[in-house]
């Protein structure tokens, strides 16, 4: 059973920094890897999509990484902002078709704080 | 451009009873999800639908129903509830399909909250 694991569970960090978000999963056959943004009281946001053939995506000021032998992906948030407070979650999908659907296993997610 | 719906926002029932939870979405998407999400367990695929005509079994669809009326609507039906069942819902659609990465993203309503005395 696909397994999702995000550490830290919770990050502070001063506006204007670099960072990097964890995400590890404990079966490397996956289909794809997303990254999403959740803040408080609302629905996620799709920020990054890395299929399994692929080994990096890059929106703006985020890049997602993939190592699927490895079981892991990075999310570097470059030049940290206080809107980027936000939690993170990373989300892979299995090799099964589902008939096209997106089976997706989440982890727990981080939560991001930015300091002005 | 309203993306996914969901209603109603915020419920309280007691236990025992029954409600629905109605969703729509108007990107003429393929694939519905319904997902749970809970303190300490993240989300959680409850059910889904990989096309119109058909739903599936998620991770966890004990004391819940599913019915995709047509392309649009997938409602999640609690027939009795139980304080277990409190938590936040969240409906989800993706384009399906095996085609390019952009069918597989998801786009999620707000969400509602559900609460089971």
């Amino acid at each position: 059973k696909q397994e999702v694991t995000q550490i830290p569970a919770a990050l502070s960090v001063p506006e204007g920094e670099n960072l990097v978000l964890n995400c590890s999963f404990t079966d490397s056959a996956i289909y794809n890897l997303q990254w999403f943004r959740q803040d408080p009281g609302k629905g996620l946001t799709s920020l990054l999509l890395i299929q399994s053939s692929q080994r990096e995506q890059t929106s703006g000021r985020l890049n997602a990484s993939l190592d699927k032998s490895s079981g892991r992906s990075t999310l570097y948030i470059a030049a940290s902002q206080p809107g980027d407070s936000a939690t993170y979650l990373c989300a892979v999908r299995g090799l099964s078709r589902y008939q096209g659907a997106q089976k997706l296993v989440f982890g727990q997610g981080t939560r991001l704080t930015i300091n002005p | 451009n309203a993306g996914v719906t969901q209603t109603p926002k915020f419920q309280v029932l007691k236990t025992g009873q029954s409600m629905t939870l109605q969703c729509a979405q108007d990107m003429n998407h393929n694939s519905m999800y319904w997902y749970r999400q809970d303190p300490g367990m993240g989300l959680r695929l409850i059910y889904y639908s990989a096309s119109e005509g058909t739903t599936d079994k998620g991770e966890v669809p004990n004391g819940y129903n599913v019915s995709r009326l047509n392309k649009r609507e997938f409602s999640l039906r609690l027939e009795s509830a139980a304080p277990s069942q409190t938590s936040v819902y969240f409906c989800a659609s993706s384009e399906g399909g095996q085609g390019s990465a952009g069918a597989n993203v998801l786009t999620f309503g707000a969400g509602s909250r559900l609460t089971v005395l």
